[in-house]
Parts: C-alpha cells; sequence; structure tokens
C-alpha cells in the first residue's frame, strides 16, 4: 500500500529564510510524487510534479524538490521564504501513469512566515 | 478558459439529511474525481466517474454516492448525514495526458 509521511505538521521560518518541508513516501512500485499548496478557504494547486527523468523538479514560485529513491524522500524546498508562500503544503503520490489515478496526500505541513 | 467550479461554496446540514454537491470540471476534462478534506487533514479520495460511471473508489460508506452527467459535470451525494461528515469536499478534473486540477471546494457543515 502507498503512503505518504510529512514530517512536521507546523513549520515557521523568517522571510528571506531557507523554506525546507519534509516528505517520505512508501510505494511498491516506482511512484509519481506531487507537491501541492492551499491556501486559506481555496481549492489545491499543483506546485510541481515528480514522474520519471531527472530527480530534482523544479515548480512555480520558486520552490523544488529532489526525488532520493534510495531515501524514500520527497522534500521540498525554496532558497528565500516570501511573506505570500504562508499556506498549507501536501506532499501526496499516485501509483499509477494514469493522471486520473486516485491520489494520496500526506496530512499536511501549515508553512507560517515570520516577518 | 473556467477551471474546476463547485457549488455551493458553503453548506450547513442537520445529522440524518441528505446533501448534493455539484462540480463542473475544466474544459476539455472528461473525469471527475472527488475527495474530502476533514479539518487539519489531506484529502481523502472518494471516488472517480469518468464515462458516467463509478470507476474507482476509495474506503467511503454506499451512504457516499454520485453521477457524472453528459457534459462531464458530477455530483456527490452524501446521505443520512453524521456530524463525521462535516469536511471540505474536494472535485477534481483531469482528462489523459493532463495532470488533475482541484476546484475551491464546497465547506459542509453537520450539525
Amino acid at each position: 500500500a502507498q503512503s505518504v509521511t510529512q514530517l512536521g505538521s507546523h513549520v515557521s521560518v523568517s522571510e528571506g529564510a531557507l523554506v525546507l518541508l519534509r516528505c517520505n513516501y512508501s510505494s511498491s512500485v516506482p511512484p509519481y510524487l506531487f507537491w501541492y499548496v492551499q491556501y486559506p478557504n481555496q481549492g489545491l494547486q499543483l506546485l510541481l510534479k515528480y514522474t520519471t527523468g531527472a530527480t530534482l523538479v523544479k515548480g512555480i514560485n520558486g520552490f523544488e524538490a529532489e526525488f532520493k529513491k534510495s531515501e524514500t524522500s520527497f522534500h521540498l524546498t525554496k532558497p528565500s521564504a516570501h511573506m505570500s508562500d504562508a499556506a498549507e503544503y501536501f506532499c501526496a503520490v499516485r501509483k499509477e501513469y494514469s493522471s486520473a489515478s486516485k491520489i494520496i496526500f500526506g496530512s499536511g505541513t501549515r508553512l507560517s512566515i515570520r516577518p | 478558459d473556467a477551471g474546476v467550479t463547485q457549488s455551493p461554496t458553503h453548506l450547513i446540514k442537520t445529522r440524518g439529511q441528505q446533501v448534493t454537491l455539484r462540480c463542473s470540471p475544466k474544459s476539455g476534462h472528461d473525469t471527475v474525481s472527488w475527495y474530502q478534506q476533514a479539518l487539519g487533514q489531506g484529502p481523502q479520495f472518494i471516488f472517480q466517474y469518468y464515462e458516467e460511471e463509478e470507476r474507482q473508489r476509495g474506503n467511503f460508506p454506499d451512504r457516499f454516492s454520485g453521477h457524472q452527467f453528459p457534459n462531464y459535470s458530477s455530483e456527490l451525494n452524501v446521505n443520512a448525514l453524521l456530524l463525521g461528515d462535516s469536511a471540505l469536499y474536494l472535485c477534481a478534473s483531469s482528462v489523459t495526458g493532463d495532470e488533475q486540477y482541484f476546484g475551491p471546494g464546497t465547506r459542509l457543515t453537520v450539525t
């Protein structure tokens, strides 16, 4: 069975500091991995995804994530936090190639940015 | 080009009642998936509709049912509402070759 574990339900960083949100997955097959962002009272927006190929994936708003198979991790980073980055972030995994297949989400990490 | 739209935005129901939530997919998308997001949790997959039929289902009771119309829009029905059904219900649409796009959700409160 697939699952996603996000380490830390709440992360707080200063504006301009490095953002690191941790995600580990378990999957019996090569996974397709995602990071989504959810702003208050809004739906989910895809930040980035890993399917195949290059293990360092760049997304929107300056975020990137690295797929490390040996560590079963897909941590999300951003070199310099901005106040507008404050939101809930979800790591997710999809087992099947089809983009319509169900997505399994982690429990989320709330990112706060200190001025 | 409108993205995924959902209605209503908010809804308050009483235990035991029935509710219907609606979703219009992104233009060109033919598959609709529904997710339940309880407070403080990640979304959980309820079911998916394609060609007007349920194609996949998550671990939800039969009180949760759905429908897809010829124009690809979809409804989620929940019968005999429980307090635990209070959540944000998200609809996502997709098509072969494109990722799932999520709507803004319907916030359901059961009292």
